[in-house]
């Protein structure tokens, strides 16, 4: 089965950093970019940042509003795309979604994994 | 390009036809694609490249685009269908866009 699995969030404070987690399985993780979301309570989607596929170069673009204190990462050997967050702020509290990219678009998405940045 | 424009909330009776639209100068260059997302759920792919379903997506779903509007026509709305709608596009190479979603309410 291909699925994705976030990880890695949590209750954090403000002005730290955290680390989340994407396990791919079921596909051959390194053939695809990757792409991470975030959704703050009651709010629409937003994204983060991707990683282009190791074919493409596996370069990384981000939102304009977080270049700088979000990074991500992968380990293809181990089906894993990191998102590195720092400085976080109040308003990072959201649902965090990684996705696969696929030529039909973000075919793939996991469960999400739920920060929350507060004192 | 400042993003996606797309109504905010829409409704539709049971077995009706509903068309949502999302607008923006990106989609003159670039397909969309669509996303729905129930409550507590994540998204799931529903349409790409303008009007193409991904397997398991009933046929009832349907897009179409011109010009700077894309729609996303749902041909006889069930319950099911009662969730979010983003539509979602690329604005550059590096750049991506979504609308603000809206959020459909099948009566």
């Amino acid at each position: 089965e291909v699925q994705l699995v976030e990880s890695g969030g949590g209750l954090v404070q403000p002005g730290r950093s955290l680390r989340l987690s994407c396990t791919g399985s079921g596909f051959t993780f390194g053939d695809y970019g990757m792409i991470w979301f975030r959704q703050a309570p009651g709010k629409g989607l937003e994204w983060v940042g991707f990683m282009r596929s190791n074919r493409s170069g596996g370069t990384t673009e981000y939102a304009a509003t977080l270049k700088g204190r979000f990074t991500i990462s992968r380990e293809n050997s181990k089906n894993v795309t990191y998102l590195q967050m720092n400085s976080l702020k109040s308003e990072d509290t959201a649902v965090y979604y990684c996705s696969r990219i696929a030529v039909a678009g973000f075919d793939i998405w996991g469960r999400g994994t739920l920060v929350t940045v507060s004192s | 390009s400042s993003g996606l424009t797309q109504d905010p909330a829409v409704s539709v009776a049971l077995g009706q036809t509903v068309r949502l639209t999302c607008q923006g100068d990106s989609l003159r260059m670039y397909d969309p694609s669509w996303y729905q997302q129930k409550p507590g759920q994540a998204p799931i792919l529903l349409l790409y490249g303008v009007n193409n379903r991904p397997s398991g997506i009933p046929d009832r779903f349907s897009g179409s685009s011109s010009g700077d509007t894309s729609s996303l026509t749902i041909a006889g709305a069930q319950a099911e269908d009662e969730a979010d709608y983003y539509c979602y596009s690329r604005d550059s190479d590096t750049t991506l866009v979504f609308g603000g979603g809206t959020k459909l309410t099948v009566l």
